[in-house]
């Protein structure tokens, strides 16, 4: 069974343009989480998901980052006009309900803005 | 803002030394997590507590959920370099949390030499 899937790895943008990343959940899995970990920090949640639906966006900035979890395909975490201070590591986690041992991690898109 | 204190930040022991490192909180959590995250991945769950009191094995680790529901410790016997990595405490507030929203520690760098 494979496991959570991000892509791309690596992401280098300049100031101003839009990153677009990219998970594929677990087989099985409905929910979708998006955490974001900045250099020498812990994991701070951005987002949780389930199909066609966002049920928390309470860690996500209001401008600039919106995410999306569609019938098919992966579900996206987008962000415009990107600016330094969005360097970062974002993770994704996907569980088959909402108990917290049942979450389970990509190996994380590092976005690098220059 | 940062509910989590984890300590320490970084250790360099000895192969087969035992290390233990430990999170705190002026918070009340009803789960704590405790994660390992190699270099360019994301976090493994390792050990899970949901009540207080619980203490935990998984091999050569254990961990705790503290009576008071403010912090959570883990211990590594016997280590070996494999266990290079970074460990994170995690967890589930109390008071204003949802069932599926982390909150991260900053994580503790372990070094072991051969």
């Amino acid at each position: 069974n494979a496991g959570v899937m991000q892509n791309p790895r690596h992401l280098v943008r300049r100031r101003g343009q839009e990153a677009r990343l990219r998970c594929s959940p677990m087989k099985g899995h409905s929910h979708v989480y998006w955490y974001r970990q900045l250099p020498e920090e812990g994991l701070k949640f951005m987002v949780y998901l389930q199909k066609e639906n966002i049920i928390d966006e309470s860690g996500m900035p209001k401008e600039r980052f919106s995410a999306e979890f569609p019938k098919e395909g992966p579900s996206i975490l987008r962000i415009q006009q990107v600016v330094r201070g969005d360097s970062a590591a974002y993770f994704c986690a996907s569980s088959p309900g909402t108990a917290l041992h049942e979450q389970y991690f990509g190996p994380g898109t590092r976005l690098t803005v220059t | 803002g940062q509910q989590l204190n984890q300590s320490p930040q970084s250790m360099f022991i000895q192969e087969g030394e035992d290390v233990s490192m430990n999170c705190t909180s002026s918070s009340i959590f009803n789960t704590w997590l405790w994660y390992k995250q190699d270099p360019g991945e994301g976090p493994v769950l390792l050990i899970a507590l949901y009540k207080a009191g619980e203490l935990t094995s998984n091999g050569r680790l254990t961990a705790q959920f503290g009576i008071t529901r403010k912090d959570s410790f883990l211990n590594i016997s016997a280590s070996i370099p494999s266990d290079v990595g970074i460990y994170f405490c995690a967890g589930q507030l109390s008071s204003g949390g949802s069932n599926y929203k982390l909150t991260f520690g900053k994580g503790t760098l372990l070094t072991v030499n051969p």
